[in-house]
């Protein structure tokens, strides 16, 4: 099985903040990766896709960029809300989630 | 739009089985496959395994093989999960979630399953 290791498992930063999530996979996923925003009390937000693929009304502050076993996501700028966890998933073997990262202001 | 909406919280025993409903509307049933995703209290997200709509064949993680049921009901709209021999650790918010090719796009609300004797 895959196992996905995201770091860190939280961080505080401020608002205008460049934050960055590591993901990293157990082995070569090519770009199977896709990234996740979950506020407190909601079901996960798709954000990213393949990758580097923005979902759809996603602000564009948002980036992801990586290949093979090694992925970064970004937030260019930190707003309040986008305090959340945010999970790496791959699916090119089944399917699996990252630890999540916690990000607070 | 499309809207998942599952059924409500569940209290089962160890040892029991508990069903989980996920109602679809907003669009056709069968042309997207239906995941199941569970959160623990204070935890990250496990996925359960997945289900075609339209021919039935689902799929899950070692993990849940042999344990976790997925079905649907076509004429209603409505995908099912059923997980048996709850222990304590499968005290979870269950998701159903529409996707395609393996996006999880849209989530469900949510079914909290508490297992408590």
């Amino acid at each position: 099985d895959i196992q996905m290791t995201q770091s860190p498992s939280s961080l505080s930063a401020a608002v205008g903040d460049r934050v960055v999530i590591t993901c990293q996979a157990s082995q070569d996923i090519s770009h199977y990766l896709n990234w996740y925003q979950q506020k407190p009390g909601k079901a996960p937000k798709l954000l990213i896709y393949d990758v580097s693929n923005l979902e759809a009304g996603v602000p564009s502050r948002f980036s992801g960029s990586g290949s093979r076993t090694d992925f970064t996501f970004t937030i260019s700028s930190l707003q309040p809300e986008d305090i959340a966890t945010y999970y790496c998933q791959q699916y090119d073997k089944l399917l699996t989630f990252g630890p999540g990262t916690k990000v607070d202001i | 739009q499309v809207q998942l909406v599952q059924s409500g919280a569940e209290v089962k025993k160890p040892g029991a089985s508990v069903k989980v409903s996920c109602k679809a509307s907003g669009y056709t049933f069968i042309d997207y496959d239906i995941n199941w995703v569970r959160q623990a209290p204070g935890h990250g997200l496990e996925w359960l395994g997945w289900m075609n709509p339209n021919s039935g064949n689902s799929g899950s993680p070692r993990k849940f093989q042999g344990r976790v049921t997925m079905t649907r009901h076509t004429s209603l709209n409505t995908a099912y999960m059923e997980l048996s021999s709850l222990t304590s650790e499968d005290t979870a918010v269950y998701y159903c979630v529409r996707t395609q090719q393996w996006l999880f796009r849209d989530w469900g609300q949510g079914s909290l399953v508490t297992v408590s004797s």
